[in-house]
């Protein structure tokens, strides 16, 4: 079975502080894809990157950048000089591959989620 | 409307009522999910459509709960017999059919089991 552990339950910094959200998953498939969700006060999932099991590469985007480790099954998140509107909570996210037809993929399954707030 | 739409935004039910959530996905979107959010949790999945076809309901919780998108947009989760413990917030997602389509979260409806 699929598992997403983020051991962070809250993470708080004050603004321009750089800060790392860690996120370890479990699975049998070979082919798998991660994610990271942002999920402020209003509620909607927000989606921030996503990324195949196959591809290594570390991305950055902006002020935001990821950390894929597959020998160690680890998936992290960094914010570089966080802000304010940085505050809210986060999740790590894996999910089956896609089928043999090509179908977009879904049944996520999720971490616990990571709050973070930034103090000004 | 740009986004995924839900309804109503907050639900209060007495335990024993039944209550009917819906979803307006994006326009155009195949994949539809529905997940459940509890308190200080991640979503867990619940089902999951593509276009009218229910093809994985394996997330719902019991038997009490039951999906329908009859013509392929719109969505309503319907709890029958409501619990407490099926107090939370149901999020409901869309996606395009493909292999690169991230999916697209509603604000959610919180429903509270008294």
């Amino acid at each position: 079975a699929q598992k997403v552990t983020q051991a962070q339950t809250e993470i708080s910094v004050v603004e321009k502080e750089d800060v790392t959200l860690d996120c370890v998953y479990e699975t049998r498939d070979t082919t798998y894809y991660l994610f990271w969700y942002k999920q402020p006060p209003s509620g909607e999932l927000v989606f921030l990157i996503r990324r195949n099991s196959f591809d290594e590469q570390n991305e950055i985007s902006g002020r935001y950048s990821w950390n894929f480790q597959k020998s160690t099954s680890s998936f992290n998140f960094t914010i570089t000089a966080s802000q304010v509107v940085d505050s809210a909570v986060y999740f790590c996210a894996l999910s089956e591959a896609p089928d043999a037809g090509g179908t977009s993929y879904g049944k996520l399954t999720f971490g616990q989620g990571t709050i973070l707030t930034v103090h000004p | 409307g740009a986004g995924v739409s839900q309804s109503p935004r907050y639900k209060v039910a007495k335990r024993g009522q039944d209550v009917a959530l819906r979803c307006d996905p994006i326009s155009g979107h195949v994949s539809l999910f529905w997940y459940q959010q509890a308190l200080g949790q991640g979503p867990e999945f619940l089902t999951y459509f593509q276009n009218e076809a229910q093809l994985d309901k394996s997330g719902l919780p019991s038997d009490r709960f039951f999906a329908e998108r009859p013509e392929g947009s719109v969505s309503t989760l319907k709890i029958q017999r409501t619990q407490q413990e099926d107090s939370a917030v149901y999020l409901c997602a869309s996606s395009f059919q493909g292999r690169h389509s991230p999916l697209h979260f509603g604000n959610g409806t919180r429903l509270t089991v008294t």
